[in-house]
């Protein structure tokens, strides 16, 4: 499992725009990029999965370098409730894997 | 469709104990993994299972243990309790993100059992 590098904190006032970039030098031809939520006390959260380019849902953009050994996802317009720490995950089938989570990125929104 | 649910929630055991912990997946997800987090550790993978099976394994020792039913409920086990096992135990069932396309498994998590160790 390719390992990832994220930075471990950050701070942004509500309303901002806010980018985790996550670094995966290693990733393998068929591996997918994944990112996790979480709350306090609570389990990780999809939020996005990519593999290149960008992909958009309803509460993330991911953006995928075309050498693909860095991905940022992007939360648009950040509100109080997106505290939390976000994970990033590199893997082609989880199943066949240990599945490691690194630190994450503790994300902390301000008033 | 119900999500994971894990049970009990909450629990408290002395050191020498043993705990079971249960899982009962997402309806159709075969893939049961678990997971320890503590606030020195982080999130680390325990084990996971899939058709009964236990196809991976993380660095634990033998005190903990789990299997998986043929209806895809697990269970964890940890027997003679240190205090160093408090954490909340994570369990997840996966699935494809979208049936019939590639792409990684998605990890669909429960709330987490609380286990502290006294």
């Amino acid at each position: 499992l390719a390992k990832t590098t994220q930075p471990i904190s950050m701070d942004s006032y509500e309303g901002q725009e806010v980018n985790i970039t996550c670094s995966h030098n290693n990733i393998a031809t068929n591996d997918y990029i994944t990112w996790y939520q979480q709350f306090p006390s609570q389990g990780p959260r999809f939020i996005i999965q990519g593999y290149k380019t960008k992909v958009t849902n309803e509460v993330a953009s991911l953006f995928i370098p075309a050498d693909r050994k860095s991905s940022t996802l992007s939360l648009p317009r950040v509100s109080l409730s997106d505290t939390a720490v976000y994970y990033c995950l590199v893997g082609d089938s989880w199943g066949y894997q240990k599945v490691t989570f690194g630190t994450g990125t503790k994300l902390q929104v301000i008033p | 469709k119900a999500g994971v649910t894990q049970t009990p929630r909450y629990l408290i055991k002395t050191r020498g104990q043993q705990v079971t912990l249960s899982c009962s997946p997402i309806s159709g997800h075969r893939s049961v993994s678990w997971y320890q987090q503590t606030p020195g550790q982080g999130l680390q993978f325990l084990f996971e299972y899939f058709s009964e099976t236990q196809r991976n394994k993380g660095n634990f020792p033998g005190r903990f243990s789990g299997r998986q039913f043929s209806n895809s409920r697990s269970e964890m086990n940890v027997s003679t309790l240190e205090l160093g096992d408090s954490a909340l135990y994570l369990c997840a069932s996966s699935s494809p993100l979208r049936t019939g396309t590639s792409g990684a498994n998605v990890l669909t998590f429960g709330a987490g059992s609380r286990l502290t160790v006294l």
